[in-house]
């Protein structure tokens, strides 16, 4: 385990469902991320936080909405999702924003 | 614009053997690079990291090696297991210490018994 837990693992939801992902770090970093993974395409960075700030937006639709309470934290608040959003999200940690990331398991998600 | 790719998308090896994958970075500022390895149905999981002012890099049963003459970085795996069977992905941090990462597509890894 790398110290970064994601939760659910797995999700499906409809177009008009609103759904929360949750991403706890216990490695004491400060900096915390989302990244998106499809199929067939690189890991694409969404949002990055150091110290609970908000420092990278990574041109992220706005039916994505980041939050991060504290360093420990971090969540993404998702409403009225197109099909094309199903794919893994992936919660990543550093020490500082230049460390090491490193990933939780990933929330499947699948938008009907 | 900036872009790292994976020479080929599998590379499929005998079980005892050594693997080699390798990957073309774009960005000749980039001075971190790392090597993810993805199993199926986990998260990337650190393997090695090497810093620009270095051009080698061991760890355990894996190598890095960084050419930044022609911006190539390969991942060499000693005696390949079939738990090395994964999904490997480069990545290298661009210009700036923004932490954003830009990663390859990734090279999947299958090993034959």
């Amino acid at each position: 385990e790398t110290g970064v837990t994601q939760t659910p693992r797995h999700l499906v939801m409809g177009m008009t469902n609103k759904k929360s992902l949750k991403c706890e770090q216990h490695l004491g970093h400060n900096a915390m991320y989302w990244y998106k993974q499809s199929a067939k395409k690189p890991l694409e960075l969404m949002f990055v936080y150091n110290f609970k700030e908000q420092t990278e937006n990574n041109s992220v639709p706005s039916r994505f909405s980041p939050e991060c309470p504290n360093s420990s934290h971090l969540f993404l608040h998702l409403h009225t999702l197109q099909p094309e959003d199903s794919a893994l999200y992936l919660c990543a940690s550093s020490s500082g924003s230049t460390g090491t990331q490193y990933f939780g398991p990933g929330t499947r998600l699948l938008v009907l | 614009g900036e872009s790292v790719g994976l020479h080929l998308p599998t590379l499929s090896v005998q079980e005892g053997d050594n693997s080699i994958i390798n990957c073309a970075y774009s960005n000749s500022a980039s001075d971190y690079f790392i090597w993810y390895k993805q199993e199926s149905g986990k998260g990337p999981q650190f393997i090695i990291d090497i810093r620009s002012n270095m051009d080698k890099r061991q760890g355990q049963r894996v190598t890095v090696l960084l050419n930044k003459t022609v911006k190539h970085l390969s991942l060499q795996i000693a005696a390949t297991q079939p738990g090395d069977s994964a999904v490997y992905f480069c990545a290298e941090n661009g210009s700036g210490n923004t932490g954003k990462l830009i990663f390859g597509q990734g090279t999947t890894l299958q090993v034959k018994p």
